[in-house]
């Protein structure tokens, strides 16, 4: 069984200051991706960063990058720049279907 | 590309009624999923098509849920004799299947249909 785990239930930033999410996980696949998806209050859940297992280089996506350490199974976010649009809740998937159970950011504006 | 819909957007029922949910994914999306989120919790996974075919099911999807995608297009997420723990935000995605395997893909989500079982 897969399992994933953000140990970080809440965390704060202030405006353009720089947060890291962390997220750790177990699978017994060999071939999967990581993603990162962010969930508004009362709104979508939308896709932030992915990252393919089998690649090394860490991935980016502007403001969003990630930190993918896969001997140790960790995943994590990194926010620079933080903007108060940021605010959510983000979640962590590891593979098909197993997400973990989110972390709520707040941007101190 | 209109993203995933899904209806109703919200639905009210009383205890021991029937309920559906309908999604539509992106079109030429071959995989559709079903979750299930309860408030500060992410989400459970409940069942996944590829095409028409039902490939799994979680133990969540107790006999009381039934999903179908029968010509492999839109989905329906059916509960009968509904209870109040099923009261919860019921999410769809869909995604593009390639050459790797189901792990690799990756999900863009509907809305959600937000139900209140009274």
């Amino acid at each position: 069984a897969q399992t994933v785990t953000q140990s970080q239930p809440e965390m704060s930033v202030q405006e353009a200051e720089t947060v890291t999410l962390s997220c750790t996980y177990d699978t017994s696949e060999s071939d999967y991706y990581l993603f990162w998806y962010k969930q508004p209050p009362s709104r979508q859940m939308i896709l932030v960063i992915r990252q393919e297992a089998y690649k090394q280089q860490n991935a980016t996506e502007n403001r969003f990058s990630v930190n993918f350490q896969k001997a140790a199974k960790s995943f994590s976010l990194k926010i620079s720049d933080s903007q108060l649009g940021d605010a959510a809740m983000y979640f962590c998937l590891a593979g098909k279907s197993t997400f973990g159970d989110g972390t709520t950011l707040t941007v101190k504006p | 590309d209109t993203g995933v819909s899904q209806d109703p957007r919200h639905k009210i029922t009383k205890r021991g009624q029937n309920v559906t949910f309908r999604c539509d994914p992106i079109s030429e999306h071959n995989r559709l999923y079903w979750y299930r989120q309860t408030l500060g919790q992410g989400p459970e996974f409940l069942t996944y098509f590829q095409n028409e075919a039902q490939l799994e099911k979680s133990r969540l999807l107790s006999d009381r849920f039934s999903a179908e995608r029968p010509k492999g297009s839109f989905s329906t997420l059916e509960i009968q004799r509904t209870e109040q723990g099923d009261s919860a935000m019921y999410l769809c995605a869909s995604s593009l299947g390639g050459s790797g395997t189901v792990s690799t893909d990756t999900q863009y989500f509907g809305p959600g249909t937000r139900l209140t079982v009274l």
